[in-house]
């Protein structure tokens, strides 16, 4: 079965340190990555995505993700976390099923981020 | 425009008790899809729809029914309801643009069941 791993569950910073989450697939055709975030008591939004062209795909917030295609792997980044960062994370996959892309996603990252 | 909502927001419930979930979204968009939240477990899809009048089987369907009787409404029952079922369960809608390849999911504020 196809899958979306994500190897940090939870991870704690103090604010202005460096970020990155990580994030594999299992799926060997082209594929279309997202990452979602949950802020505490909110929904899921769009944080980024990639569906081709420049595998550096820059967010809101100043997050990005780079998509390594060799090592399945769309991780993201953010190079200085604020205390308004604390929130979990998403990694997410549209993979082909039956005629249509279904959405499969990773277990999510929990981020603390101490001010 | 409300984007994705759901009724109602909490709801505690007896094991063996039914009732439905509602999920409207009000962007025109193709396919929805019910997903449930557990702690490390992440998202889990249970059933979806990719247009009005269909419907299939997510990752996790067993104790659940879905219905598309109008493409802007997908309702999630549960016949009879177990401590199981204990979760927050999140709605989503997303566009068909190619083929949905390429689609960002519009989640709603989900909804907290209890089952006792």
């Amino acid at each position: 079965a196809q899958s979306v791993s994500q190897h940090n569950h939870h991870v704690i910073l103090s604010e202005a340190a460096s970020l990155e989450l990580g994030c594999n697939y299992s799926y060997g055709g082209t594929v279309n990555l997202f990452w979602y975030v949950q802020y505490p008591g909110q929904h899921l939004q769009l944080l980024l995505k990639y569906f081709s062209g420049d595998p550096l795909v820059k967010g809101i917030k100043g997050f990005e993700a780079e998509f390594i295609k060799s090592k399945f792997s769309f991780n993201l980044r953010k190079p200085s976390v604020q205390w308004s960062d604390t929130a979990e994370y998403f990694c997410a996959v549209n993979i082909p099923s039956g005629g249509s892309y279904i959405p499969t996603f990773g277990r999510g990252t929990s981020l603390i981020v101490h001010p | 425009n409300a984007g994705v909502t759901q009724t109602p927001k909490f709801r505690v419930l007896k094991t063996g008790q039914s009732m439905t979930l509602l999920c409207a979204q009000d962007m025109n968009h193709e396919y929805m899809y019910w997903y449930r939240q557990d702690p490390g477990m992440g998202l889990r899809l249970i059933h979806y729809s990719v247009g009005e009048g269909t419907t299939a089987k997510g990752e996790v369907p067993d104790g659940y029914n879905v219905s598309r009787l109008k493409k802007q409404n997908f309702l999630l029952g549960l016949e009879s309801a177990a401590p199981s079922q204990t979760s927050v369960y999140f709605c989503a809608s997303s566009p068909s643009g190619l083929a949905g390849r390429t689609d960002t999911q519009y989640f709603g504020p989900g909804t907290r069941l209890t089952v006792l």
